[in-house]
């Protein structure tokens, strides 16, 4: 059965910082991976989508790498800001519809000022 | 604005009631899910649906009925409703391996 586990839970951290927020998944059979973020109260925003033949993606300030290989994933986050305080989630994909998301837990970051 | 629209937002019900939360998207997606978010647990899977007239179950169906008509509404319906199903639904449309969600129903059953 597959499983998706992030660390760390929360992270806290000043303004500026990079950061990295770490993914792995029990099966290596995935069809792609998504980083969501979701603030308090909120839904789910896709921040980057890998599939699982590429090795990364990247949006703005993020950074995400996919090494299937070995169940792993990461998003980089570059000179973080308070705006960036959210859970951060990540999903397998494990159907080729895109229909059946295997979320981990998330992480919670906070950025201070 | 394009997206997977939920309705209510907010829903209480008393144990053994019926209701369906509604989920609408205009994406044209053919794939579209439903998933149950509760602390410690994660997002779950409880239906989907690879195309009008076609719905399969997920991880957690128990409880929980869908049909999906159109291309654009996948309602997921709760017969009796029971303490253990209170939590936040999100439903989701995916095209191309991407999902896109709904703001979500946060439910209580009392």
């Amino acid at each position: 059965k597959q499983e998706v586990t992030q660390i760390p839970a929360a992270l806290s951290v000043p303004e500026g910082e990079n950061l990295v927020l770490n993914c792995s998944f029990t099966d290596s059979a995935i069809y792609n991976l998504q980083w969501f973020r979701q603030d308090p109260g909120k839904g789910l925003t896709s921040l980057l989508l890998i599939q699982s033949s590429q090795r990364e993606q990247t949006s703005g300030r993020l950074n995400a790498s996919l090494d299937k290989s070995s169940g792993r994933s990461t998003l980089y986050i570059a000179a973080s800001q308070p705006g960036d305080s959210a859970t951060y989630l990540c999903a397998v994909t494990v159907n080729q519809a895109g229909t059946a998301l295997i979320f981990g837990k998330g992480t919670t970051l906070s950025v201070s000022s | 604005n394009a997206g997977v629209t939920q309705t209510p937002k907010f829903q209480v019900l008393k144990t053994g009631q019926s209701m369906t939360l509604q989920c609408a998207q205009d994406m044209n997606h053919e794939y579209m899910s439903w998933y149950r978010q509760d602390p410690g647990m994660g997002l779950r899977l409880i239906h989907y649906s690879v195309g009008a007239g076609i719905t399969d179950q997920g991880e957690v169906p128990n409880g929980y009925n869908v049909s999906r008509s159109t291309t654009e509404d996948f309602p997921l319906r709760l017969l009796s409703a029971a303490p253990s199903q209170t939590s936040v639904y999100f439903c989701a449309s995916s095209s191309r391996g991407s999902s896109t969600f709904g703001s979500g129903t946060r439910l209580t059953v009392v």
